[in-house]
């Protein structure tokens, strides 16, 4: 199935310890995305890559290091987990930037969650 | 601060009726506008998107755009249960000069829909 994945589902750990959500989309996609959905249901983007280049990097802290291998692979990797890090994960892909390229299909979600 | 206002709800409404969610976004060089539906510990899909002042019909769903008013909404006719969901108003900054902004989607908080059988 053409699809947007992700792996792992469901991530617990420990404060201080590294961890990496992979992401992969087959739709032929340019541009991918990570956000983050807080306890309160807020989706806010983090990251944005299109043809593996950074287009977007809203205000997150550098723990956090996107890695785009190819154009279809944007993987997440967090250092130095915080509790606050505690959120649900989204990987997203579009065509494109702009306009009706810019409509965005999500990814499963990774549940992480930091203790 | 480019923001993206909607009502939390829960908005309830009686199976059959017309439910009405409202988005309204605070950056006038906002070009496109998405509602996606989100089930409870599911992903974002999307329902719609809308590009032009008026109306666009999908089925039981029509979206609204009034670009002066920056305002958007989401109608969803014959309400049914399986429409219980949040849903999630989604504009794309791409606007002139905004450099690195270009193509973001922002998203509202979203309102949570409950339709009663």
């Amino acid at each position: 199935d053409t699809a947007v994945s992700q792996t792992p589902k469901y991530l617990v750990t420990q404060m201080g310890n590294d961890k990496s959500i992979k992401c992969e989309q087959n739709l032929g996609h340019d541009t991918m995305y990570w956000y983050k959905q807080d306890s309160k249901k807020f989706l806010k983007i983090m990251f944005s890559y299109n043809n593996k280049e950074l287009i977007i990097n809203e205000t997150v802290p550098n723990r956090f290091s996107p890695k785009s291998p190819d154009k279809a692979h944007l993987n997440l990797h967090i250092n130095s987990l915080e509790l606050g890090d505690s959120a649900v994960y989204f990987c997203a892909s579009s065509q494109g930037l702009s306009g009706s390229y810019n409509e965005q299909f999500f990814g499963p979600g990774t549940r992480l969650t930091v203790l | 601060q480019k923001e993206v206002e909607q009502n939390s709800g829960p908005l309830s409404v009686p199976e059959g009726a017309i439910a009405s969610l409202n988005c309204t976004y605070s950056d006038r060089g906002s070009q496109s506008f998405f509602w996606y539906r989100q089930y409870s510990g599911k992903s974002p899909e999307l329902i719609m998107f809308i590009y032009s002042n008026g109306d666009k019909e999908d089925g039981r769903f029509t979206a609204q755009l009034n670009k002066a008013s920056q305002y958007v909404s989401l109608l969803i006719r014959d309400s049914q249960p399986s429409d219980s969901a949040t849903y999630l108003c989604a504009v794309n900054l791409r606007g002139i000069g905004d450099g690195g902004s270009q193509g973001n989607l922002i998203f509202g908080k979203g309102t949570k829909l409950s339709v009663k059988p």
